[in-house]
């Protein structure tokens, strides 16, 4: 079946400027979480939404990031007034739900600000 | 806190097997063990799980200490395509009921044709 999905692959910005990256998860999964991996580096949780319930934003770096998930799929981190320092890949994943560890990832998209 | 140690880097020949360390000697009871890996250019994917005892899979074995404190991916017969960065994970114990996984900087196997 289909897999995470993630959009754009690939995106160059000018600093300054805002961007906004679209994750398509599995259909059914209930739980999405966004993550940022910099060269060379592990992943760092940024988000995590499960169904209905208030998102985790514990990871967010900066109020410049923001995500929202509309309808209890598709979901859209937005960052604002892009710097240099948030070039990076970001990573989108899904999984089934409440007691349900696994995750499933997106490729990713590689964010290179200017 | 939910920290794993592993080697940076790891180096099989392939079709031999490989034993990938982990040591989490602060695990809780509860917490189970996860296993992703990470090929060049991709997102993560899951490799196998578990809590007490050993598990196999079609992809892998994970063989747990009977202390928990440490465990160990086997991969049976290493291909070119198994070389990846391999993560081992635990639930951050402090997240609630978010399934937050702390994820650090894994062991990078080269597999040797």
């Amino acid at each position: 079946g289909a897999g995470v999905s993630q959009s754009p692959s690939n995106k160059v910005t000018e600093k300054g400027k805002d961007v906004e990256l679209r994750c398509d998860p599995i259909s059914g999964h209930t739980a999405l979480y966004w993550y940022r991996q910099s060269l060379g580096q592990g992943l760092e949780f940024l988000i995590y939404f499960q169904g209905n319930s208030a998102p985790d934003k514990s990871g967010l770096p900066s109020d410049r990031f923001s995500a929202e998930r509309t309808g209890g799929s598709v979901s859209t981190l937005t960052i604002q007034r892009t710097q240099q320092e948030d070039s990076a890949v970001y990573l989108c994943a899904s999984s089934l739900g409440f007691s349900a560890d696994t995750q499933y990832f997106g490729p990713g998209t590689r964010l290179t600000v200017l | 806190d939910a920290k794993t140690t592993q080697p940076n880097s790891m180096e099989s020949n392939e079709e031999e097997p490989v034993h990938l360390p982990c040591n989490h000697s602060t695990i809780s009871g509860t917490d189970y063990i996860h296993w992703y890996r990470q090929l060049p250019s991709q997102g993560p994917e899951y490799v196998i799980h578990g809590l007490t005892s050993n598990v196999n899979n079609r992809m892998a074995s994970l063989a747990i200490a009977e202390d928990r404190k440490s465990s160990t991916l086997i991969l049976h017969r290493a291909t070119l395509r198994d070389a990846a960065v391999y993560y081992c994970i635990l639930r951050d114990p402090n997240a609630g009921n978010n399934r937050k996984l702390i994820w650090g900087l894994g062991t990078s196997l080269a597999v040797n044709p």
